[in-house]
């Protein structure tokens, strides 16, 4: 049972670029949400998706934006990259009622140069 | 404002002995809460939660205590092994599961010596 995937592993893009990050969810859940991870910091909470909708969104500009796909996969895109945009971007898969456990992919690491 | 703390930034106990790891929240709303394990170059891995309708949570070498009226909540790991040596994140959540956003503190990194 496959989990939480995500691609890439790593990328590097340029200031003012567009970025698009991707997360297969685990399977047999519908639900997923992406966290930023700056360095020593705990995951903040970007947004999440149910029913390819956006359900919640953390204190996050616009620049971020995502997708949900009707197969629960998600897609986070980031535009105008800044360099304090460099992180680990987490994906995290759960149910949307009744889940008690979220999984984690193990993440994108961007960096803006 | 950091609505979920982890005051200590690092423990080191011996291999064998009991490792406690401390968190602390502050807003009253959370209900849910649930300790994950990280190790450098791979996401968090879950470990244990707690329902706030609970006050302890036990798992294998893992357990949780959750003391609402303080606001505290603790993972004790025994016996530690080498292996545990890792950044441990404390998370909560308000809507009674693990569903919906996850608030998490800084970590702590804990070490586990032979």
């Amino acid at each position: 049972d496959a989990g939480v995937t995500q691609s890439p592993t790593h990328l590097i893009k340029t200031r003012g670029q567009q970025v698009t990050l991707r997360c297969s969810p685990k399977s047999g859940h519908d639900t997923v949400s992406w966290y930023q991870q700056a360095l020593g910091q705990g995951p903040q909470f970007i947004f999440q998706y149910y029913e390819e909708e956006e359900r919640q969104r953390g204190n996050f500009p616009d620049r971020f934006s995502g997708h949900q796909f009707p197969n629960y996969s998600s897609e986070l895109n980031v535009n105008a990259l800044l360099l304090g945009d460099s992180a680990l971007y987490l994906c995290a898969s759960s149910l949307y009622t009744g889940g008690t456990e979220a999984f984690f992919g193990q993440g994108t690491r961007l960096t803006v140069v | 404002d950091q609505q979920v703390k982890q005051n200590s930034p690092s423990l080191s106990v011996q291999e064998g002995r009991i490792s406690i790891l401390n968190c602390d929240y502050t807003n009253s709303m959370f209900d849910y809460f649930l300790w994950y394990k990280k190790y450098p170059a791979e996401g968090p891995t879950f470990l244990i939660s707690i329902s706030s309708i609970k006050d302890k949570n036990e798992d294998g070498r893992f357990t949780v205590f959750l003391n609402k009226s303080a606001k505290h909540l603790s993972l004790h790991i025994v016996p530690s092994q080498p292996g545990d040596s890792a950044v441990y994140f404390c998370a909560a959540s308000a809507l009674g599961g693990a569903n919906s956003k996850l608030t998490f503190g800084k970590g702590i990194t804990l070490s586990v010596r032979p």
